[in-house]
């Protein structure tokens, strides 16, 4: 069975950093793509970012571009995305997405989502 | 990027009704678009994939059609678990955008 499970819940304060986690199994994790999506506060979804744990090739949205690191360890099927220095606009759920065998089949896999605050 | 805009924002409709949602690309993306459903708390899941392939396990009364610039997603005899926020998204070429949603209301 395919299964995306994430890291817990955050709380954190603005300036500090953080690493959260989304470990694959049931699956071949290197050869599909994992994106990372946003979801503030009673909002829509905003894609984030993508990472090809076989070679790490990564690839992220403008918006997001210098703002987060996504990552991956193949060694123990996980993706990762972190940030360096959280700002309380950073509070917001995010998800982690397995992409099918192909770019047009969709994210077929999801993640339970990590809620992220940040708050002094 | 490419923009992705749905219509309606929200809409309210009854069990038993047929729904159509809008989604529109700001450029060709050919048949590259997905739909998903999202209840409160949960996370996404993909219905539609490819503009009109039906993801397994998913009721056939969800459907989708379109390509080019122009997609539909049609829900024939509404049932209660389908009301919910319902989401296009482009994989044509990244970044993967998302449209601003939708939001199925019980009339």
């Amino acid at each position: 069975e395919v299964q995306l499970v994430q890291s817990g819940a955050e709380v954190k304060k603005p300036g500090e950093s953080l690493k959260i986690s989304c470990k694959g199994s049931g699956y071949r994790f290197t050869s599909y793509w994992i994106a990372w999506v946003r979801q503030m506060p009673g909002k829509g979804l905003e894609w984030m970012g993508i990472i090809y744990p076989g070679d790490s090739d990564t690839t992220y949205s403008p918006s997001f571009q210098g703002q987060v690191t996504i990552s991956a360890d193949e060694s123990i099927t996980t993706a990762y995305l972190q940030w360096s220095s959280l700002k309380a606009s950073d509070t917001a759920m995010y998800y982690c997405g397995r992409q099918g065998m192909a770019t047009i089949t969709g994210f077929d896999y999801w993640g339970q989502g990590t809620l992220v605050t940040v708050s002094s | 990027d490419i923009q992705m805009t749905q219509s309606p924002s929200s809409l309210s409709a009854s069990v038993g009704d047929r729904v159509t949602i809008t989604c529109r690309a700001s450029q060709s993306i050919s048949t590259y678009l997905n739909w998903y459903q999202q209840k409160p708390g949960k996370a996404p899941k993909l219905l539609i994939y490819a503009a009109s392939r039906l993801q397994s396990g998913v009721p056939s009364r969800f459907s989708g059609s379109g390509s080019g610039t122009g997609f539909t997603l049609t829900i024939t005899s509404l049932q209660p678990e389908d009301f919910a926020t319902y989401y296009c998204q482009h994989s044509y070429s990244t970044p993967y955008t998302f449209g601003q949603g939708t939001k199925l209301k019980i009339k």
